[in-house]
């Protein structure tokens, strides 16, 4: 167990929808990180927070949008959804306090979204 | 499980030999480089990382050897066994910046009996 909750499990809905993701980071991780992975492309990079401020960004579509709440927990919000928005959405957290970057990501389990 | 159906490379290894797991990158100003490990089912796993400092480092089984000439790194598994099953990434990153981790495309590794 990674410390890192992901909510739904799995999603399945149809195109033009809109769909919410939540995260949960590891206690004390301040730094969310967004992570798409479809069949054809690997873990692509969305987006990621610090804190509560957007600190790096992907190849997010602008139908995607995220947040960091101050409680630290984050949310994906999938607007228009097309068929090839169906892939595995992680989440992970890092400790990050700014004096130098581990890379040791904590996963969560993943939100399967499918698409119809 | 999740990444079943990834189009990757894969690599077949007989259950006791060493592994070795190869990955290129290609932005120069990378300099800090990380293996993930993701069993079927599960998100992915941290491994191992090294600094572009050192050109290679010692995990407990794993070790990891960076050649920056040639922008490669491998990842080698000594004595594998059943539950190295799995696809790994390489990521890489400016450590500098402590921004985005981009992850290769992965390479499956399956174990024979």
């Amino acid at each position: 167990d990674s410390g890192v909750t992901q909510t739904p499990k799995h999603l399945i809905t149809a195109t033009g929808q809109r769909v919410t993701l939540r995260c949960s980071p590891r206690s004390g991780d301040l730094s969310v990180y967004w992570y798409q992975q479809s069949l054809d492309q690997g873990l692509q990079f969305l987006i990621q927070y610090y804190n509560g401020e957007e600190r790096a960004k992907g190849n997010i579509l602008e139908r995607f949008s995220a947040q960091q709440f101050p409680d630290l927990h984050s949310e994906l919000n999938l607007s228009s959804l097309e068929l090839g928005d169906s892939a595995l959405y992680f989440c992970a957290s890092s400790v990050d306090r700014g004096t130098g970057l581990t890379g040791e990501l904590f996963f969560g389990e993943g939100s399967r979204l499918t698409v119809l | 499980g999740e990444s079943v159906g990834l189009h990757l490379p894969t690599l077949s290894v007989q259950e006791g030999d060493n592994s070795i797991i190869n990955c290129a990158y290609s932005n120069s100003a990378s300099d800090y480089f990380i293996w993930y490990k993701q069993e079927s089912g599960k998100g992915p796993q941290f491994i191992i990382d090294i600094r572009s400092n050192m050109d290679k480092r010692q995990g407990q089984r794993v070790t990891v050897l960076l050649n920056k000439t040639v922008k490669h790194l491998s990842l080698q598994i000594a004595a594998t066994q059943p539950g190295d099953s799995a696809v790994y990434f390489c990521a890489e990153t400016p450590y500098s910046s402590a921004s985005k981790i981009i992850f290769g495309s992965g390479t499956r590794l399956s174990i024979r009996p």
